[in-house]
């Protein structure tokens, strides 16, 4: 069984803070996928990285693959009250094309307080 | 364009009773993906369903069930509901190597 292990489960900072979750994991996974999701809805995927050692920014968050393909990291900088959300990491097996399932970590739940 | 489409939003069965929990995948998406997801957990993945057959299977009991349909609409029947079974049933779709698109959701709760 692959897991996927958060930390941290909680986190609450001020508004202007930066912070970083971590994804680890002993399996080696196709590629890692991180997702945000708020109250009554759906996960949001925001990025996939594929290649170990891959770095990703969207805007002021910055994605790592760990070069064993097993841990990545998210890093948000001066976070807003708007990053509030369930931060989900989900590791991607599979065979190619659409034929792959994910494992999901627990998340972190992010409060950025104003 | 609309997104996955998921319903009925909230659901209320008692225990034994059976469910059927509908999707309407992303417009040009042809795979469909289940997950549950109990309270302060993330989704855990059920089976995925490529034209019309079930290609995946994750580690849940034979009740849990699907279908899906030619125009790549799918449905999850859960039978025998038990109380375990509250939690929020999401449903993913996807095309070749995009990411999944989510659906907001189906909030069963057995009674």
């Amino acid at each position: 069984t692959q897991l996927l292990e958060q930390s941290p489960q909680f986190l609450s900072i001020q508004e202007g803070e930066n912070l970083t979750v971590y994804c680890n994991s002993s399996s080696v996974f196709s590629s890692l996928q991180w997702y945000r999701q708020e109250p009554g809805e759906g996960p949001v995927l925001l990025v996939t990285v594929v290649t170990g050692g891959e770095v990703k920014k969207l805007k002021r968050l910055t994605f790592q693959f760990g070069d064993a393909r097993k841990d990545s990291s998210l890093h948000i900088t001066a976070a807003q009250p708007g990053d509030t959300g369930l931060y989900l990491c989900a590791g991607a097996l599979g065979s190619g094309g659409s034929n792959y399932k994910l494992t999901f970590g627990k998340g972190t739940l992010l409060t950025v307080n104003p | 364009d609309a997104g996955v489409t998921q319903s009925p939003t909230h659901l209320i069965k008692t225990r034994g009773q059976q469910v059927t929990l509908r999707c309407s995948p992303k417009s040009g998406h042809d795979t469909v993906s289940w997950y549950q997801q109990a309270l302060g957990q993330g989704p855990q993945f059920i089976f995925q369903y490529y034209e019309e057959e079930e290609r995946q299977r994750g580690n849940f009991p034979d009740r849990f069930s699907g279908h899906q349909f030619p125009n790549y609409s799918s449905e999850l029947n859960v039978n025998a509901l038990l109380l375990g079974d509250s939690a929020l049933y999401l449903c993913a779709s996807s095309w070749a190597t995009s990411g999944y698109t989510f659906g907001s959701g189906t909030r069963l709760t057995v009674v």
